[in-house]
């Protein structure tokens, strides 16, 4: 089945303490793309990635990293996540620019 | 940046009603998309729509590109209970390295049966 799939789905972590939520593809798709959603303010873009080794920040990029080594996976990187990172994340992927989005089902994330 | 104003922002209507919603915006954009989301779930895509003026449909969804192509519309005939989630418009503008989808900020549909 083609989709997208974040790990893990929930997660609860303290201030400080690095995470990473792993983002994987099965669709051989270029893009990638990481988005925030938060109540009132809808879905903002993190970070983005056009191919292999090839990343770019988005909108909100402050307190993230990502990296792109292989085609399907597009890791997610807080170093020292703080609680105003407390969201949910989605990762996304698409083979064509305008072919709109494929997204995972999201990562709850809460920092204390 | 780029902002989409999405109206309503939320609905209740009656099972068997006709939805409709729309996104406008200060911006030219050369893509529309219109995606669900159901809870706990990410956005699933519904309609793109790649041409101004181009009307297009997915059963009982039809979505229009707006003429300015800085707006969309999208109805829902005949709602049945599960069409209740949220709603987005997403715009798309070509050129640049950034493949970035821009967000309305979602309407919120809910039916009664």
């Amino acid at each position: 089945e083609a989709q997208v799939t974040q790990n893990p789905r929930y997660l609860i972590t303290v201030t400080g303490k690095k995470l990473t939520v792993t983002c994987s593809q099965n669709m051989n798709h270029e893009y990638m793309s990481w988005y925030r959603q938060d109540p009132g303010l809808g879905l903002r873009q993190i970070y983005y990635s056009m191919n292999v080794e090839v990343t770019d920040k988005g909108d909100v990029p402050e307190g993230y990293k990502v990296s792109r080594k292989e085609k399907r996976n597009f890791p997610l990187i807080l170093e020292s996540p703080s609680p105003n990172q407390t969201s949910l994340y989605f990762c996304a992927s698409s083979f064509y620019r305008g072919n709109g989005y494929t997204f995972g089902s999201g990562t709850r994330l809460t920092v204390v | 940046g780029q902002q989409l104003n999405q109206s309503p922002q939320s609905m209740f209507i009656q099972e068997g009603e006709d939805v409709s919603m729309n996104c406008t915006s200060s911006s030219i954009f050369n893509t529309w998309l219109w995606y669900k989301q159901d809870p706990g779930e990410g956005p699933v895509l519904l309609i793109a729509l790649y041409k101004a003026g181009e009307l297009t449909s997915n059963g009982r969804l039809t979505a229009q590109f707006g003429i300015t192509r800085k707006d969309s519309f999208l109805n829902i005939s005949a709602s049945i209970p599960s069409d209740v989630g949220i709603y987005f418009c997403a715009g798309l503008v070509s050129g640049g390295s950034n493949y970035k989808l821009t967000f309305g900020k979602g309407t919120l549909l809910t039916v009664n049966p």
